[in-house]
């Protein structure tokens, strides 16, 4: 079954620097999320689409951006970069966004590596 | 304080032998409830959901208790392969923060031969 993409896996930048992560969520799944995982640590919510629309919003820096595009695909842009954003990004995907369970299932991709030196 | 709080671990227990995994979560309203696993530096894998009246999948049990907000998982006849960090994760209720995933932060079991 196809899965969640996401490009690029590892990501080296300098500090101050620019990166754009992208995310292609498994087909017919209209919402897709963004989590940051730092070492040892728990995802953290980022931000989320549904149809292309920014749906809610969580610990993300002014910094970052993202947007969804007509073909579902997301991506999350991220500037003046710091030591402190190096982490595991993941993106998910899921149906819907529902008040029943199942449809709010949500399935993660690979991650991309940042490592910002 | 966190939405979900977890025990941290680490488990280490033999192959075969039953393990179980307890969380509580803070938000009464919370409608949506998982347990994910993951492996080291590895995206979080969906395991299960679990509804209010428990779930099974294989040598896998998930139980729900509303009135306690507390949610557990149980693992019979452990194997090599399920070493891995076990996430209890629940959504938001209801409104724009819907379908949010909230994770605790992680149990870590060591499965040995």
């Amino acid at each position: 079954a196809a899965g969640v993409i996401q490009s690029p896996r590892h990501l080296i930048k300098e500090k101050r620097e620019t990166a754009t992560l992208k995310c292609y969520p498994i087909p017919r799944h209209d919402t897709v999320y963004w989590y940051q995982q730092g070492p040892g640590q728990d995802p953290q919510f980022l931000i989320s689409f549904y149809e292309k629309m920014q749906s809610d919003k969580g610990s993300i820096p002014d910094r970052f951006s993202a947007q969804q595009f007509s073909d579902y695909h997301s991506e999350l842009n991220m500037s003046s970069l710091e030591l402190g954003d190096s982490a595991l990004y993941f993106c998910a995907s899921s149906r819907t966004v529902s008040t029943q369970p199942s449809y709010n299932e949500q399935f993660f991709g690979p991650g991309t590596r940042l490592t910002v030196l | 304080r966190k939405e979900v709080e977890q025990d941290p671990g680490p488990f280490n227990v033999p192959e075969g032998a039953t393990v179980a995994f307890n969380c509580t979560y803070s938000n009464s309203a919370s409608q949506s409830f998982f347990w994910y696993r993951q492996d080291c530096r590895k995206e979080p894998k969906l395991l299960m959901s679990v509804y209010s009246s428990g779930n099974e999948d294989g040598r896998f049990t998930a139980q729900l208790n509303r009135a306690s907000q507390y949610i557990s998982l149980l693992i019979r006849d452990s194997k090599l392969s399920d070493s891995a960090t076990y996430l209890c994760v629940v959504t938001a209720d209801r409104g724009s923060t819907l379908g949010r995933l909230y994770f605790g932060r992680g149990t870590q079991l060591t499965v040995w031969p």
